[in-house]
């Protein structure tokens, strides 16, 4: 199995709304990303999970909350959003931190 | 031809044609460096890498080129097809340090 996989795949929420984006590796990585990608950009690194702990935190808002419950799952909590939280969420993975990274498909969030 | 501007840097080929997106890195510490694709609505698909302890590598119907002198990366697509048609994106890491991507080259395959 060399999939990342992601849930859901769209995701409309209102700005007091509260959700959750999860993904699922099983190729034994013990590194976690979160990315933010917004239209025609590169992705933007959120979140770094290294041996189910936080790694690195790229002063992310605090309405995103990241929590990585074992070594395959990873969730983004989302909590009182903004209009321009709208973008495709990544998430990847690596068999160690700094190491290639494959990604998943993506959520597609739209904050109304 | 190759547009740069407000939009995402675009090249367009035949089909059939060789395509070469380039990248310019910024940091001469870096030395690993990956190649994404983006199709449009997926994530970023892994395509081919090179340590900066090499120059060339080759994968099926790709290659990478490395010129640290001018901090220059490439990526070379042989007698490219519609399929190909996406997004490319060329990552570099510093030793111990995250991946920082590049801003991407938008590549349009015309029949």
């Amino acid at each position: 199995d060399t999939e990342v996989t992601q849930t859901p795949k769209h995701l409309v929420m209102g700005m007091t709304n509260k959700k959750s984006l999860k993904c699922e590796q099983h190729m034994g990585h013990r590194a976690m990303y979160w990315y933010k990608q917004k239209a025609k950009k590169p992705p933007e690194l959120m979140f770094v999970y290294s041996y189910e702990k936080l790694s690195i935190n790229e002063s992310v808002p605090s309405r995103f909350s990241p929590e990585c419950p074992n070594s395959s799952l990873l969730n983004l909590h989302l909590h009182a959003l903004q209009p321009e939280d709208s973008a495709l969420y990544l998430c990847a993975s690596s068999q160690v931190q700094q190491e290639t990274q494959y990604f998943g498909p993506g959520t597609r969030l739209l904050v109304l | 031809g190759e547009s740069v501007g407000l939009h995402l840097p675009t090249l367009s080929v035949q089909e059939g044609d060789n395509s070469i997106i380039n990248c310019a890195y910024s940091n001469s510490a870096s030395d690993y460096f990956i190649w994404y694709k983006q199709e449009s609505g997926k994530g970023p698909q892994f395509i081919i890498d090179i340590r900066s302890n090499m120059d060339k590598r080759q994968g099926q119907r790709v290659t990478v080129l490395l010129n640290k002198t001018v901090k220059h990366l490439s990526l070379q697509i042989a007698a490219t097809q519609p399929g190909d048609s996406a997004v490319y994106f060329c990552a570099e890491r510093d030793y111990g340090q995250n991946f920082v991507f590049g801003p991407g080259t938008r590549l349009s395959v015309l029949p």
